[in-house]
């Protein structure tokens, strides 16, 4: 049912690199999210998208940036990593109204 | 200051029996609610969702309860099974906000 994909799954880099994280969603959404989320804690939103151009940061202070050039594709950049940007990375997005949102597979980031 | 709690880190259960996943929210502008299903290294999968002109809903073996004088919803599993074990967050929702608020999730094992 969900078609929002996130690459890669996994990536293990050392600290100080450039990492671009992909999100791109198939369904037409308007609006996306991305959120962090740590072992036995609550995910936590860090950028969000409400069309293409328009894009805000989140309740959780973040090193990363967005952009939004296409309604499909959600990227978001580390312009230099460090080990306390450790985490999964969780792409979201939703349709107009309440509704759901739709998770991709997230990223587990590890820099080490 | 958490707006969704879930008190319960985890919860054991034998198979066959139900499954009961609490969750506490303090914001009264909430009127959506959502519980999504969570595997390690994996995006969340939605489960089942309830607006606040409800106070039940149900699919399967999945039934949300609302009580909304108490701020309270929880989730009902029966029968439960070895592959519901994972870690189920609620999240919620408010008119006029795009934002979702999850809670830091309870992890379910059910035992065979």
């Amino acid at each position: 049912e969900a078609d929002i994909y996130q690459t890669p799954r996994y990536l293990v880099i050392g600290t100080g690199k450039k990492i671009t994280l992909e999100c791109s969603q198939t369904m037409g959404h308007d609006k996306m999210y991305w959120y962090q989320q740590d072992p036995g804690m609550e995910l936590h939103l860090i950028h969000y998208s409400y069309g293409v151009n328009s894009t805000e940061k989140g309740d959780l202070s973040s090193e990363s940036t967005v952009s939004r050039i296409r309604t499909e594709h959600f990227p978001l950049t580390l312009e230099s990593a460090r080990p306390s940007h450790t985490s999964q990375y969780l792409c979201a997005s939703r349709g107009a109204g309440k509704e759901k949102l739709f998770f991709g597979s997230g990223t587990q980031l590890s820099v080490l | 200051d958490q707006q969704v709690k879930q008190n319960s880190p985890s919860l054991s259960v034998q198979e066959g029996r139900i499954s009961i996943l609490n969750c506490d929210y303090t914001n009264s502008m909430f009127d959506y609610f959502l519980w999504y299903k969570k595997y390690p290294a994996e995006g969340p999968t939605f489960l089942i969702s309830i607006s606040s002109i409800k106070d039940k809903n149900e699919d399967g073996r999945f039934t949300v309860f609302l009580n909304k004088s108490a701020k309270h919803l929880s989730l009902h599993i029966v029968p439960s099974q070895p592959g519901d074990s994972a870690v189920y967050f609620c999240a919620a929702s408010g008119t006029g906000t795009y934002k979702y608020i999850f809670g830091t999730g309870t992890r379910l094992k059910v035992l065979a």
